[in-house]
């Protein structure tokens, strides 16, 4: 089974703290994901990775950056957190485009909620 | 653009009762896939099923069925039999078209519907 962890269930920052919210998957993935879910909105893409140092902007990348120095692990940062992060995080990852028949599929870790006061 | 819609924000039924969460998309790729997701409670979100576009044929695995309809731009769930532990959001999602290797699966979500099953 595919396995992506979140470092922590739940987090509480203050306002202009630099966060870091790490993910790691256990199944070799090519590419890994960082999501933000808030009512009404669905999930949006923040950052992805298609390989390690590698990185692309999503949807919504102001505020966030990212890192990856290992293939297992991907790193969202918030450099100077405001109140308007406060949301659900998650990491997804998914093997490769060349992985078969469900090599794009997205296999998600249980989320991070982050509450910036 | 690519964009995806759930008009339902929240349904709620009864233990037993069939249930169908409507999903709606719009891209302009002739290649592309749809993927329902559930999100219980805890909040992770578990895959249920990857649908590509040249497929058309209705899937069903146990109490969930998923109907694919390109005319319209659908892919609809439906549960049947639904029970207590089905109570969660769902989420459809649609990933861009694999144009040169260069989008990496990338998803769009609709917003997610509700779904409450009372016993």
């Amino acid at each position: 089974d595919v396995k992506v962890t979140q470092s922590s269930r739940y987090l509480v920052k203050r306002t202009g703290e630099k966060v870091f919210l790490e993910c790691v998957q256990d199944m070799d993935h090519e590419n890994m994901f960082w999501y933000r879910q808030d009512p009404g909105l669905g999930l949006r893409l923040i950052y992805f990775s298609y390989d390690v140092k590698m990185k692309e902007k999503g949807d919504i990348p102001e505020g966030y950056s990212v890192s990856r120095e290992k293939k297992e692990r991907f790193s969202l940062i918030l450099e100077s957190a405001s109140t308007n992060q406060t949301s659900m995080y998650l990491c997804a990852s998914s093997l490769s485009l060349a992985g078969g028949p469900l090599g794009d599929t997205q296999y998600f870790g249980p989320g991070t909620r982050l509450t910036v006061l | 653009a690519q964009k995806v819609t759930q008009a339902q924000t929240e349904i709620s039924v009864v233990e037993k009762e069939d249930v169908t969460l409507d999903c709606v998309y719009e891209t302009r790729d002739t290649t592309y896939y749809l993927f329902w997701y559930k999100q219980p409670p805890s909040g992770e979100l578990v895959f249920l099923i990857r649908r590509n576009s040249f497929d058309e044929q209705n899937e069903i695995s146990g109490r969930y069925s998923w109907n694919f309809q390109k005319s319209t731009s659908s892919f609809n769930f439906t549960i049947t039999a639904s029970q207590v532990v089905d109570s969660a959001v769902y989420f459809c999602a649609l990933s861009e078209e694999f144009a040169g290797g260069t989008s990496y699966g990338k998803l769009t979500f609709g917003q997610g519907t509700i779904l409450t099953v009372h016993p």
